[in-house]
């Protein structure tokens, strides 16, 4: 049963662009929300983050939005950069336990 | 500050056999969690020990176990390895407490891959 799910395998996005990556999920408990981003043959990176009291978090071109009703999360992308190519996990913590989504490959496209 | 280090960074083994993975923390950072990547999967969570505790564990079987030491440094330990093991091995570290407890740091991962 997947918690977290990201939908979206792969999203293709004109450079210069925003990208819109989505996340779903099902646990009303998960109590804080984090973004990474992944490039091959190299561990995931921490992008952003936010709290289930919060609905918006902002940091540089990266926006977290979330809305808790739609058990729905997404990040913001703006403008698009060719060095966001990369596979995004959405992820989310319930007691400190963090939980990943599968991932979108985003590419971005000259 | 020196990021997450994982050691080896490619592993060959046989079905039936152990192994052993390691990871340093950045310093400071007193949470260590392990996560299995595979293609079909994703990430999966495997255990999270925090000042040489267990605080947290997964849906893996009892095949997989860690531990922790009193310099934050952990170990990942699989027996009787399966076909199905095969996979990336992640690594993260956090400060495990606080307002940014949930920022990890994952390592470069260790590539097992089990014959």
């Amino acid at each position: 049963d997947q918690q977290v799910k990201q939908n979206s395998p792969s999203l293709s996005v004109q450079e210069g662009r925003i990208s819109i990556l989505n996340c779903d999920y099902t646990n009303s408990m998960f109590d804080y929300f984090l973004w990474y981003k992944k490039y091959p043959a190299e561990g995931p990176t921490f992008l952003i983050s936010i709290s289930s009291i919060k609905d918006k978090n902002e940091d540089g071109r990266f926006t977290v939005f979330l809305n808790k009703s739609a058990k729905h999360l997404s990040l913001h992308i703006v403008p698009s950069q060719p060095g966001d190519s990369a596979v995004y996990f959405c992820a989310a913590s319930e007691w400190d336990k963090i939980i990943f989504g599968k991932g979108t490959r985003l590419h971005i496209l000259p | 500050k020196a990021g997450v280090t994982q050691t080896p960074r490619y592993l060959i083994k046989t079905r039936g056999q152990q192994v052993t993975l390691s990871c340093s923390p950045i310093s400071g950072h007193r949470s260590v969690s392990w996560y299995q990547q595979t293609p079909g999967q994703g990430l999966q969570f495997l255990f999270e020990y925090f000042s040489e505790t267990q605080r947290n564990k997964g849906n893996f079987p009892g095949r997989f176990s860690g531990r922790q030491f009193s310099n934050s440094r952990s170990e990942m330990n699989v027996s009787t390895l399966e076909l199905g093991d095969s996979a990336l091995y992640l690594c993260a570290s956090s400060l495990g407490q606080g307002a940014r407890r949930y920022e990890q740091y994952f390592g470069p991962g260790t590539r097992l891959t089990v014959t």
